[in-house]
């Protein structure tokens, strides 16, 4: 069983730029969270897709956005990135959008913005 | 507002000994916690969870405690072994809210000497 893989390991790209990170769900998952994972401070919520459809968002702008695909893989990307958005991106897949569903999470994508 | 929150940065144990690593909550909305335990370079691996129905769950060397009035939970670790060296975060549910998002805390970085 193939667990959840992130694609790049590590970004830089400067400010203003858009950036697209990407997320390949563990085998049978049809749920992804994306996550913000900022230096020393906690994952938070970004949003979460369900079947190719958005079922959630955190307190992020709408330069934040997703997408997930029929094979439920999915995308975040970013646009007029700004030096705040440096941080470790997660995504973590689910069998459904129960609180009861494990998450499973992936290694992550370190983003720098200069 | 930090809604979860996990006071120790940092905590040192001897190996075999019990490890206690706590978190305070402020929303009482909360009904479903959860501890994640996360190795530098990987994602976080779901460790334990707990509804609000109970005050305790164990699973083999970690047990759960929830304290609702006090608003307080802790994972015991016991007894404590090197390989538990990891930062784990305490994350919490509120099933009602309509839609899928856990709330982190900011991570307790447990060191287990050998």
């Amino acid at each position: 069983e193939t667990g959840v893989t992130q694609s790049p390991t590590h970004l830089i790209k400067t400010r203003g730029q858009q950036v697209t990170l990407r997320c390949s769900s563990q085998s049978g998952h049809n749920t992804v969270s994306w996550y913000q994972q900022a230096l020393g401070q906690g994952p938070q919520f970004i949003f979460q897709y369900y079947r190719e459809e958005e079922n959630g968002r955190g307190n992020f702008p709408p330069r934040f956005s997703g997408l997930q695909f029929p094979n439920y893989s999915s995308e975040l990307n970013v646009n007029a990135l700004e030096l705040d958005d440096s941080a470790l991106y997660l995504c973590a897949s689910s069998l459904g959008t129960s609180v009861y569903n494990e998450q499973f999470f992936g290694p992550g994508t370190r983003l720098t913005v200069l | 507002d930090q809604q979860v929150k996990q006071n120790s940065p940092s905590l040192s144990v001897q190996e075999g000994r019990i490890s206690i690593l706590n978190c305070d909550y402020t929303n009482s909305m909360f009904d479903y916690f959860l501890w994640y335990k996360k190795y530098p370079a990987e994602g976080p691996t779901f460790l334990i969870s707990i509804s609000s129905i109970k005050d305790k769950n164990e699973d083999g060397r970690f047990t759960v405690f929830l304290n609702k009035s006090a608003k307080h939970l802790s994972l015991h670790i016991v007894p404590s072994q090197p390989g538990d060296s990891a930062v784990y975060f305490c994350a919490a549910s509120a099933r009602n809210s309509g839609t899928y998002k856990y709330i982190f805390g900011t991570g307790t970085r447990l060191k287990v000497l050998a």
